[in-house]
């Protein structure tokens, strides 16, 4: 299984970018990384996924180095509804099946 | 579209007692599985369907069953509750096993006394 290693929790200020590093040494050339939100009593959201580079949408940016080792989740001018739980997930592929492994996730506190 | 739709939101159970979580899906996704979270914990995979019909083990599978008659509905059932099965119960669905993008349900809470 490919794991993931991410801070267990953060604190941001209000209208500040907030980048959250996560580790996955042993990733498979065929692995996405994909990024989930979750806020208390509620399912995990998606929020962005990608394979190499660089991948930016409306709400996060997502980067990842050449040799794919770890990402880091880009969340510009957070705000106090940015308060969650963000799973970074690296897809398992073996097997012939296909199963997402959730770590446990970075808690992000934004302040005001 | 309701998306991923999940009952009841709340149950208790005694010890011993079984009794089947509902989830339903009307995006005619082909994937569907289960999760629990416990406090304090990330999500756990129970038991995932790639299709009608085909069912297969998670990392937790141990006290659950689960069907696959229908694209839409994925049952999960608890066979005779246990206290260790107190958690939160998360049913997801997406386009395909390949696809990383799930969709969530709100959830299942569930006590067993």
């Amino acid at each position: 299984l490919a794991k993931t290693t991410q801070p267990i929790s953060m604190d941001s200020y209000e209208g500040q970018e907030v980048n959250i590093t996560c580790s996955h040494n042993n990733i498979a050339t065929n692995d996405y990384i994909t990024w989930y939100q979750q806020f208390p009593s509620q399912g995990p959201r998606f929020i962005i996924q990608g394979y190499k580079t660089k991948v930016t949408n409306e709400v996060a940016s997502l980067f990842i180095p050449a040799d794919r080792k770890s990402s880091t989740l880009s969340l510009p001018r957070v705000s106090l509804s940015d308060t969650a739980v963000y799973y970074c997930l690296v897809g398992d592929s073996g097997a012939g099946s296909y199963q997402l492994t959730f770590g446990k996730g970075t808690k992000l506190s934004v302040i005001p | 579209n309701a998306g991923v739709t999940q009952t009841p939101k709340f149950q208790v159970l005694k010890t011993g007692q079984s009794m089947t979580l509902q989830c339903a899906q009307d995006m005619n996704h082909e994937y569907m599985s289960w999760y629990r979270q416990d406090p304090g914990m990330g999500l756990r995979l129970i038991h995932y369907s790639v299709g009608a019909g085909i069912t297969d083990q998670g990392e937790v599978p141990n006290g659950y069953n689960v069907s696959r008659s229908t694209t839409e509905d994925f049952p999960l059932r608890l066979l005779s509750a246990a206290p260790s099965q107190t958690s939160v119960y998360f049913c997801a669905s997406s386009w395909s096993p390949e696809s990383d993008t799930q969709y969530f349900g709100p959830g299942t809470r569930l006590t067993v006394l």
